[in-house]
Parts: C-alpha cells; sequence; structure tokens
C-alpha cells in the first residue's frame, strides 16, 4: 500500500522568502503525485500534480514542485511567499489510475508566514 | 458556480443517533469519493465510487454506509453515531478518476 510522509508539521517563513515543502512517498510503481492547499474552514484546492514527463512541475498560485525518483521525493516550493499562502498543505499519492480508487494523504504541513 | 455542494455544513448528532450527508456535483464527474479530516491525521478515504451504482470502501469505512442512486449525487449515512466519528467530512469528485479532485468546502460533525 503507499503512503505518504509530510516531515514537518509547522513551518514558519517570512514574507518575501522562499519556502520549501517536503513530502516523501512510498510506492512500489510510477506514483501519480498532488499537491493541494487548504485554506482555514475550506475544502481543498488543486495546486498542481505530477503523472509522467518532465520532472518540474508548475502549478498554481506560483508554486512548483520536483519528482526525484530515487529520493522518493515530490517537494514544493515558491521562490517568494506571500502573507496569503498561510495555509495547510497536503501531499497525495494516487495508484491505479492515477487515483481512482482514493488518494493517500500526508498528515499536512501548516505553513505560517511572519510579516 | 460549478462544484461540489455539501449539505449540512454544520451537524450536532446525539450518540446513536443517524443522519445522511449529502453531496451533490453538477460537473458530470464519474468518480466521487468521501473523506475525513481529523486533527493530525491528514484525510482518510472512507468509501468511494466510480460511477452511478457503484460503491466500494476505503481506508475507513465501518460505520458507514454509501450510496450512488444518481451520478450527481453521493450520500454518506451514519447509522448510529458514536464519538468516534467527530470530524469535518469532505466530499471530492474527479472526471477520470485521475487528475485532480474538487472538493466542497466540507461538513462539520460533531457526535455527543
Amino acid at each position: 500500500a503507499q503512503s505518504v510522509t509530510q516531515p514537518d508539521i509547522h513551518i514558519t517563513v517570512s514574507e518575501g522568502a522562499s519556502l520549501e515543502l517536503r513530502c516523501n512517498y512510498s510506492y512500489g510503481a510510477t506514483p501519480y503525485l498532488f499537491w493541494y492547499v487548504q485554506s482555514p474552514g475550506q475544502g481543498l484546492q488543486l495546486l498542481l500534480k505530477y503523472f509522467s514527463g518532465d520532472t518540474l512541475v508548475q502549478g498554481i498560485k506560483g508554486f512548483e514542485a520536483e519528482f526525484k525518483r530515487s529520493q522518493s521525493s515530490f517537494n514544493l516550493r515558491k521562490p517568494s511567499v506571500h502573507w496569503s499562502d498561510a495555509a495547510e498543505y497536503f501531499c497525495a499519492v494516487g495508484a491505479g489510475g492515477g487515483g481512482a480508487d482514493g488518494l493517500t494523504f500526508g498528515k499536512g504541513t501548516h505553513l505560517i508566514i511572519q510579516p | 458556480n460549478a462544484g461540489v455542494t455539501q449539505t449540512p455544513k454544520f451537524r450536532v448528532l446525539k450518540t446513536g443517533q443517524s443522519m445522511t450527508l449529502l453531496c451533490a456535483q453538477d460537473m458530470n464527474h464519474e468518480y466521487m469519493y468521501w473523506y475525513r479530516q481529523d486533527p493530525g491525521m491528514g484525510l482518510r478515504l472512507i468509501h468511494y465510487s466510480v460511477g452511478e451504482g457503484t460503491t466500494a470502501k476505503g481506508e475507513v469505512p465501518d460505520g458507514y454506509n454509501v450510496s450512488r442512486l444518481k451520478k450527481q449525487n453521493f450520500l454518506l449515512g451514519l447509522e448510529s453515531a458514536a464519538p468516534s466519528q467527530t470530524s469535518v467530512y469532505f466530499c471530492a469528485s474527479s472526471f477520470q478518476g485521475r487528475g485532480g479532485y474538487t472538493f466542497g468546502s466540507g461538513t462539520r460533525l460533531t457526535v455527543v
């Protein structure tokens, strides 16, 4: 069975600084990988996804992520964070059919932005 | 606006009561999912459906039942609510079961 680990429960970053959120997955075959963001009291919104091809994927809101098979990682990055980026971030992996039978989520990383 | 709508948004139940959570999507998606979110646990899959008339168990199905009588609706039922089912429930849908999901805004359920 697949699994996802987000090692950082909380991360604090100053506004304008760069950001990297870590995600490690466990899955035997080629994974389908996703990053979602959740603002307080809201549902989850898809930031980006990786299925195949270019290992650096671009998403919405200026986010990008890099798939590294050798490290089983799919870290999320942003060059310069804004106060509106404060939220909960979830990494997820899909197995068969790219997630047809459900995604497995990490426990999330809470991002705090300092002024 | 197109998307996934969950009703109700909040509910308080007494132990042993039953209720049904409704999820409706207007995007003609085949695949629908019910997740629960608990602090520090991320999201865990309860049940899912790959099309009208089909359902399947996810990671934490015990105590829940589901039905997908119409393509646009996916119902989650609690037959006899327990305090352990206090959670935020999210419904999601997907066009072909791959790619990103569209999530509803959630139902916050408290069982006392």
